[in-house]
């Protein structure tokens, strides 16, 4: 069964606008950490945020922010003022915090399109 | 920021013939990991390391070797490569406290097996 599901294949927003992506997560465990991963054309794969399970409050890094539903198991990813370098693919990823397997689960991705 | 460098970053093989790539990173974390991409499946893990000495399977270790002669270096290697092991290879490294961190990639290594 997959741990981390991304629904949304690809998505394509005009320049300026604002976006979610979504992501659904299934774990047992009552610690863990979500994070969003963006990989660029070039193919490389960059760190944009993470969520700590037992923070209420919404992470935010610049033009990302963090939609965090516990009881949802849900994880969306918002960006806020797109730009056309935004345009790549996006990785939503768990780690359980309670198991010594350290595995990152990740997505299989959304494809985000910025059309200027 | 931490560095992982890999190598080769593109290698054509032939079938049956042995590969390794090579991962190399500098910032002293103990853990280290290699993943496969392919379309439709996004990242599948294969081997890890906890630190120098030890190798552990991932979810899809079948047909690949892994080796960490020390804490910068973790090696994945396809004894007999087949053309199914054609994809695009990430080593990632990185480590764990109670504020969970994050994976830090390399740049990728593409191989293509004919």
């Amino acid at each position: 069964a997959q741990k981390v599901t991304q629904t949304q294949t690809s998505i394509s927003v005009m320049e300026k606008t604002t976006v979610t992506m979504d992501c659904v997560y299934e774990t047992q465990d009552s610690s863990y950490f979500l994070f969003w991963y963006k990989q660029t054309a070039s193919g490389e794969i960059v760190f944009l945020i993470r969520q700590d399970s037992y923070k209420k409050e919404n992470a935010t890094v610049g033009h990302y922010s963090l939609n965090f539903q516990k009881p949802k198991s849900s994880i969306g990813l918002i960006i806020t003022a797109t730009q056309i370098e935004d345009s790549a693919v996006y990785f939503c990823a768990m780690r359980e915090g309670n198991t010594g397997y350290q595995n990152f689960y990740f997505g299989k991705g959304t494809s985000l399109t910025v059309i200027p | 920021e931490a560095a992982v460098t890999q190598s080769p970053r593109n290698k054509v093989a032939v079938t049956g013939g042995k590969v390794t790539l090579s991962c190399n990173q500098t910032n002293n974390h103990n853990n280290m990991y290699w993943y496969r991409q392919d379309t439709g499946h996004g990242l599948r893990l294969i081997h890890y390391s906890y630190g120098a000495g030890s190798t552990e399977k991932g979810d899809i270790p079948d047909g690949y070797k892994a080796s960490r002669p020390s804490q910068e270096n973790f090696s994945l290697i396809l004894e007999l490569a087949t053309p199914s092991q054609t994809s695009v290879y990430f080593c990632a490294s990185g480590d764990w406290d109670s504020s969970g961190n994050t994976l830090y990639f390399g740049e990728g290594s593409r191989l293509i097996v004919v």
